[in-house]
């Protein structure tokens, strides 16, 4: 059980907007740590795609998007495309088990 | 670009030993935090350990608390070198493991080493 809560499945039709929720406690998201945002394609090694919360590394379009807010964080994707389709995996640290923690992951899937 | 390359990786008996390295390249390695996080069906993402870089007044290393005692992290800055040296292994320690950049966060990733303990 991950201490980082994803929805396993979010799916969108081209060119819509999807979002993915990260939820967590106070000990993580709530306790001011940042959150990050990873894309995994098939078959790949995952990609950083949000850094702080909000962060786009280069390179990263910026249809992707982050925010944060109270125990609990979001990644969107507006204008779907069909080369958005990935798992994706939010990230943080826990203060009480003294580690980085990573969601579940979220399969997005577009129509 | 930076580039990060794992070796090492394999079918080992549980019980058994088993060394990764990870060449890394494009970026100066010396001063920075490297980490291991390893990719499992059942688990997804697990960070494993890091390691901090010579911008820090002693190199330490820290770890997840099911590899402790069983795995060590290590490098060599002259070669540009990231080693994760695993004993002990256990089924559970089956997985793709990667090389990453970074501490709290993982800005580059290698392509993954699979590491699979069977008997």
């Amino acid at each position: 059980q991950s201490a980082l809560t994803q929805p396993p499945s979010v799916s969108g039709a081209p060119g819509q907007r999807v979002t993915i929720s990260c939820t967590g406690s106070s000990s993580n998201i709530g306790g001011g740590y940042d959150v990050h945002w990873y894309q995994q394609l098939p078959g790949r090694a995952p990609r950083l795609l949000i850094y702080g919360n909000v962060n786009r590394p280069s390179g990263v379009p910026d249809r992707f998007s982050g925010s944060k807010s109270g125990t609990s964080a979001s990644l969107a994707i507006t204008g779907l495309q069909a080369e958005d389709e990935a798992d994706y995996y939010c990230q943080s640290s826990d203060s009480s088990l003294r580690r980085v923690v990573f969601g579940g992951g979220t399969k997005v899937t577009v129509l | 670009q930076v580039q990060l390359v794992e070796s090492g990786g394999g079918l080992v008996k549980p019980g058994g030993s088993l060394r990764l390295s990870c060449t890394a390249s494009g970026f100066t390695f010396s001063d920075s935090y490297m980490s291991w996080v390893r990719q499992t069906p059942g688990k997804g993402l697990e960070w494993v350990a890091f390691i901090s870089g010579s911008s820090s007044y002693t190199e330490y290393a820290e770890y997840v608390e099911s590899v402790k005692g069983r795995f060590s992290i290590s490098r060599d800055n002259a070669k540009n070198s990231l080693f994760l040296h695993m004993d002990s292994l256990t089924v559970e320690d089956t997985a793709v493991y990667y090389c990453v950049t970074g501490q709290l966060f993982y800005y580059d990733w290698g392509q993954g080493s699979l590491v699979t303990v069977s008997s």
